[in-house]
């Protein structure tokens, strides 16, 4: 079955404590990326990856990081967590970015 | 002004009767074009592809209007299991990659 897969599916950490949100797609994707969604603002992009070892910034990549060692995986890296990224993150694949995206089940996030 | 941008609703919509809406878009070399749906905080998922002559899957009709840039989705003899959140998706060129453009989405409430 093709699918992405996020982990953890909620997380509730402490300001300043370093976590990672992996994501993991199974359809040799070669386009990945990360956005977030906030009430009222639709999915904003973080993060996004032609291809392994090219990444690029989205709209709003402050405050994270991603690697792409791998096709299949991209994981979300925050390094210092800060109560204002607190929200609702989704991995996504898409064939190339211009053809069907592909979601992961979200992860809920919450920063205190 | 955002680059995809939607009314947010919600539309209350009867059992059975037809619900229309648009989305605009900003960027004129825009590529790709999709509805997406999603249900409360869950993924998002495709509901279809909108093509330059207009397409139908089966109640859901959607039609793209390249010279206004906008896209519409019409949903006839609505069911109460089309409640959900309805994305608008275009898709831009960043390089030879494309990149996905969300709008914030626009909710359908189906009542009894």
């Amino acid at each position: 079955e093709a699918q992405v897969t996020q982990n953890p599916r909620y997380l509730i950490t402490v300001t300043g404590k370093k976590l990672t949100v992996t994501c993991s797609q199974n359809m040799n994707h070669e386009y990945m990326s990360w956005y977030r969604q906030d009430p009222g603002l639709g999915l904003r992009q973080i993060y996004y990856s032609m291809n392994v070892e090219v990444t690029d910034k989205g709209d709003v990549p402050e405050g994270y990081k991603v690697s792409r060692k791998e096709k299949r995986n991209f994981p979300l890296i925050l390094e210092s967590p800060s109560p204002n990224q607190t929200s609702l993150y989704f991995c996504a694949s898409s064939r190339d970015g211009y053809t069907e995206a592909f979601f992961g089940q979200g992860t809920r996030l919450t920063v205190v | 002004r955002k680059e995809v941008e939607q009314d947010p609703g919600p539309f209350n919509v009867p059992e059975g009767a037809t619900v229309a809406f648009n989305c605009t878009y900003s960027n004129s070399a825009s590529q790709s074009f999709f509805w997406y749906r999603q249900d409360c905080r869950k993924e998002p998922k495709l509901l279809m592809s909108v093509y330059s002559s207009g397409n139908e899957d089966g109640r859901f009709t959607a039609q793209l209007n390249r010279a206004s840039q906008y896209i519409s989705l019409l949903i006839r003899d609505s069911k109460l299991s089309d409640s959900a959140t309805y994305l608008c998706v275009v898709t831009s060129t960043t390089d030879s990659w494309g990149k996905f453009q969300f709008g914030a989405g626009t909710q359908v409430v189906v009542t009894p």
